[in-house]
C-alpha cells in the first residue's frame, strides 16, 4: 500500500544525544516536510524538500538538521542543541509543492521522549 | 507574524448534534484553507478544503464557511457521529510564506452517544 512510513514510534532519548528519525514513502511524492506537533498547539514546521538534496528551513529549525539524498528518504536529526526536543514529530509529504497542491499526506508520528 | 486562531480549545457534543469550529486569521495573503482531521496516535488527514472565492463547500456531512471580509472560516459536522471525535485542525496556505501552511491550535471534539 502506498503510504508514509515513520520510525520509530516511540523513542527515547537522553539528554546530550543526537537521534534520527527516519520517514520513507512510497507515493512518488516530489516534497516531503518535518512537522512538530505540541500539546495546545498547531503544527510547527521544522523543514520541508521540494526536491531532491535541496531543503529548507521552516519556522522552527534551529536544533534539527535533515537530509534528501532520496527522492523516497527524508530523516530528520534531532540535535542535542534542541532545547525542548520532547514532542510528537510528524512528517507529511505532497505530489509537489504546496503552492501546486494544498494536500499533505502524514505518516503516523514518532513520539520522542528526552529523559 | 502570520496567525490562524482556532476555537474552541475542546467540544462536547451530542451524538446527532452539529458540531462548530472556528477559525479567524489575521493576513490577507492567504489563498487556501483546509481543515485537518486527526485521530490519537495518528497523523492528520485533510477533510475539506476551500478557497476564498466560494463562500461555502459542502462534503457530505462535512460543510466549510468562509466569511472573507471578517477573514473567519469555520467547519460544521452536521448529525454529529462519536466516529467524529478527534482533534480538528484549520490551516491557512500563505502566498507570501513560500505557500506554507499555518496552522490552527486544533479543537479536540467529543461526540457523546
Amino acid at each position: 500500500d502506498g503510504g508514509i512510513t515513520q520510525s520509530p514510534k516511540y523513542l527515547f532519548r537522553k539528554e546530550g544525544q543526537n537521534v534520527t528519525l527516519s520517514c520513507e514513502q512510497n507515493l512518488n511524492h516530489d516534497a516531503m516536510y518535518w512537522y512538530r506537533q505540541d500539546p495546545g498547539q498547531g503544527l510547527r514546521l521544522i523543514y520541508y524538500s521540494q526536491i531532491v538534496n535541496d531543503f529548507q528551513k521552516g519556522d522552527i529549525a534551529e536544533g534539527y538538521s535533515v537530509s534528501r539524498e532520496k527522492k523516497e528518504s527524508f530523516p530528520l536529526t534531532v540535535t542535542s542543541a534542541q532545547k525542548n526536543p520532547t514532542a510528537f514529530y510528524l512528517c507529511a509529504s505532497s505530489p509537489r509543492g504546496l503552492a501546486n497542491t494544498g494536500e499533505l499526506f502524514f505518516g503516523e508520528g514518532s513520539r520522542l521522549t528526552v529523559l | 507574524q502570520q496567525q490562524v486562531k482556532q476555537s474552541p480549545q475542546s467540544l462536547i457534543v451530542q451524538k446527532g448534534g452539529i458540531s462548530i469550529i472556528n477559525c479567524a486569521y489575521e493576513n490577507t495573503a492567504f489563498d487556501y484553507f483546509p481543515w485537518y482531521q486527526q485521530f490519537p496516535g495518528k497523523g492528520p488527514a485533510l477533510l475539506i478544503a476551500i478557497r476564498p472565492d466560494v463562500s461555502e463547500k459542502k462534503e457530505g456531512r462535512f460543510t466549510i464557511s468562509f466569511n472573507k471580509s471578517a477573514k473567519q472560516f469555520s467547519l460544521h459536522i452536521m448529525d454529529s457521529q462519536p466516529g467524529d471525535s478527534a482533534t480538528y485542525f484549520c490551516a491557512a496556505r500563505g502566498v507570501d510564506s513560500n505557500y506554507q501552511l499555518i496552522w490552527g491550535a486544533g479543537t479536540k471534539l467529543i461526540i457523546k452517544p
